[in-house]
């Protein structure tokens, strides 16, 4: 019940493309859901959060889906570029908690 | 967002040998972790340092093995212990404004260790 299982485990977009990433939970205890992007040698760095109560959250070209009834989540790169490639993990935090479970991680990259 | 610095960036060590790392703030925040990341791996909580008390270990990892410190608000440490190759990780230190729900994690840029 504490995994955030996160697909597909790579992905390739052409330049101009939408990225979708996607992942499941299933403890409903979870109730704050960050997006971190990875770049080789950097450290995660926070790029979009939602919350359950909304099922969209919109931040320039990133857009996060969340579906509380079926307890999924999804992160929509629009007009993916080249600098976009990147390792992306989702995860998610439990109200009251302070442990973020991540998701195994997807590895895009966007041809140009 | 805090800006964390972790030193070292990198290490290659010994096996038996034990490495201390350090994570530093740019201002006082209510929480530090620590994170490792094997490679090509995801991340995985390692321990909450807490200040001016004894850090509250995950699952499968102790304190012989990883001790930390947390002397303030701003400055956190962790040792790899006793290092063997399976040790050879990224170690990334996050910190957060609050406790509880909405309260964004930031992660410092990692060390990178090698063992031999």
């Amino acid at each position: 019940q504490q995994q955030v299982k996160q697909s597909p485990q790579s992905l390739i977009v052409q330049k101009g493309g939408i990225s979708i990433i996607n992942c499941a939970y299933e403890n409903t205890a979870f109730d704050y859901f960050p997006w971190y992007q990875q770049f080789p040698g950097k450290g995660p760095a926070l790029l979009i959060a939602i919350r359950p109560d909304v099922s969209e959250k919109k931040e320039g070209r990133f857009t996060i889906s969340f579906n509380k009834s079926a307890k999924q989540f999804s992160l929509h790169i629009m007009d993916s570029q080249p600098g976009d490639s990147a390792t992306y993990f989702c995860a998610a935090l439990m109200e009251y908690g302070n442990k973020l479970v991540f998701g195994a991680g997807t590895i895009l990259r966007v041809k140009s | 967002s805090a800006v964390i610095s972790q030193k070292p960036s990198r290490d290659i060590c010994q096996r038996g040998t034990s490495l201390t790392i350090q994570c530093q703030v740019d201002s006082q925040v209510t929480m530090m972790f620590w994170y490792r990341q094997q490679p090509g791996q995801s991340l995985t909580l390692i321990a909450t340092a807490n200040q001016g008390s004894e850090a509250t270990y995950e699952s499968g990892f102790v304190i012989d093995k990883f001790p930390i410190s947390r002397p303030n608000l701003t400055f956190s440490t962790l040792t790899v212990s006793n290092m063997s190759p399976e040790d050879s990780s990224i170690y990334l230190c996050s910190v957060s404004s609050g406790v509880g729900s909405y309260n964004e994690q930031f992660f410092g840029p990692g060390t990178r260790l090698t063992v031999l």
